[in-house]
C-alpha cells in the first residue's frame, strides 16, 4: 500500500515534443505529491508539487495533472528540451515534516536535439 | 530556497576503513533528516530516519552498527559507514524537510547532492 508505481521506465522524445510520465498510488492518506528531477551524479531537485485538492498545477513548461478518484497523477513537460534529459521521480507523502516520501522507481527521459 | 549541503561529494577508501558523510541544512532547521542509498539507474532506497537528539530509525535490512547515524544539532546529521567493504560502494544521499515551515502545507523534501563512495 506504500508503493508508488511509475511509468514508463524510459522515454525518448524529440525536441519540442511533450513528455508524459505517469504515477499511481494506493494509500489514500497521501496528501502531497511532488516530482523530482535528478541529473547524473546529483541529488534530486524538486520540480513541482501538488496537493489533492486541485486537479492541475502548472509552472512554466511543467504541469501536474491529478486524478484523485483514480489515484493517479502525471507530469507533462511541454516543449521538451535536451536540457530536460534527466531521471524523473514521482513521490507521495503525508504532509508532515517527520514523514518520509515514497518514491516511484523513476523515468529516464532523453530529449533528442 | 532551502539548501541541504552534503560533504564530501566523492570519497574513495580502502576496505576495512570508516567513512563519515555530513549533511547540513544551511538556512533552515531540520528536526528530521533522511538517508538514502541509490544504486545505478534505480530509485532512492531509504536507509534510515535521523532524529535530532535521539536514535535514528533504521529501515528493515539496514545494519545500524554498520551505518552509524548521528544527528547532534538541528542543522547537522552524519552517516558513518564503518568497516567499509566494496559492496558498500554506492551513491548516498541525505534529505531534510524545512522545520521552520512547521511541516505544514507544501513542505518539500530538500536533497543534498549526494556522496559517491567507492571502497577499494
Amino acid at each position: 500500500q506504500q508503493q508508488v508505481k511509475q511509468s514508463p521506465q524510459s522515454l525518448i522524445v524529440q525536441k519540442g515534443g511533450i513528455s508524459i510520465i505517469n504515477c499511481a498510488y494506493e494509500n489514500t492518506a497521501f496528501d502531497y505529491f511532488p516530482w523530482y528531477q535528478q541529473f547524473p551524479g546529483k541529488g534530486p531537485a524538486l520540480l513541482i508539487a501538488i496537493r489533492p485538492d486541485v486537479s492541475e498545477k502548472k509552472e512554466g513548461r511543467f504541469t501536474i495533472s491529478f486524478n484523485k478518484s483514480a489515484k493517479q497523477f502525471s507530469l507533462h513537460i511541454m516543449d521538451s528540451q535536451p536540457g530536460d534529459s534527466a531521471t524523473y521521480f514521482c513521490a507521495a507523502s503525508i504532509d508532515n515534516y517527520g514523514q518520509n516520501f515514497v518514491f516511484g522507481p523513476g523515468t529516464r527521459l532523453s530529449v533528442l536535439p | 530556497g532551502a539548501v541541504v549541503s552534503q560533504h564530501p561529494s566523492r570519497v574513495i577508501c580502502k576496505s576495512g576503513t570508516s567513512v563519515k558523510i555530513e549533511c547540513r541544512s544551511l538556512d533552515f532547521q531540520a528536526t528530521t533528516m533522511f538517508w538514502y542509498r541509490q544504486f545505478p539507474k534505480q530509485s532512492l532506497m531509504l536507509m534510515a530516519t535521523s532524529n535530532e537528539g535521539s536514535k535514528a530509525t533504521y529501515e528493515q535490512g539496514v545494519e545500524k552498527d554498520k551505518f552509524l547515524i548521528n544527528h547532534a544539532s538541528l542543522t547537522l546529521s552524519t552517516l558513518t559507514v564503518t568497516s567499509a567493504h566494496p559492496e558498500d560502494s554506492s551513491f548516498y544521499i541525505c534529505s531534510a524537510r524545512d522545520f521552520i515551515q512547521g511541516g505544514g502545507m507544501n513542505s518539500p523534501l530538500h536533497f543534498g547532492n549526494g556522496t559517491r563512495l567507492t571502497v577499494t
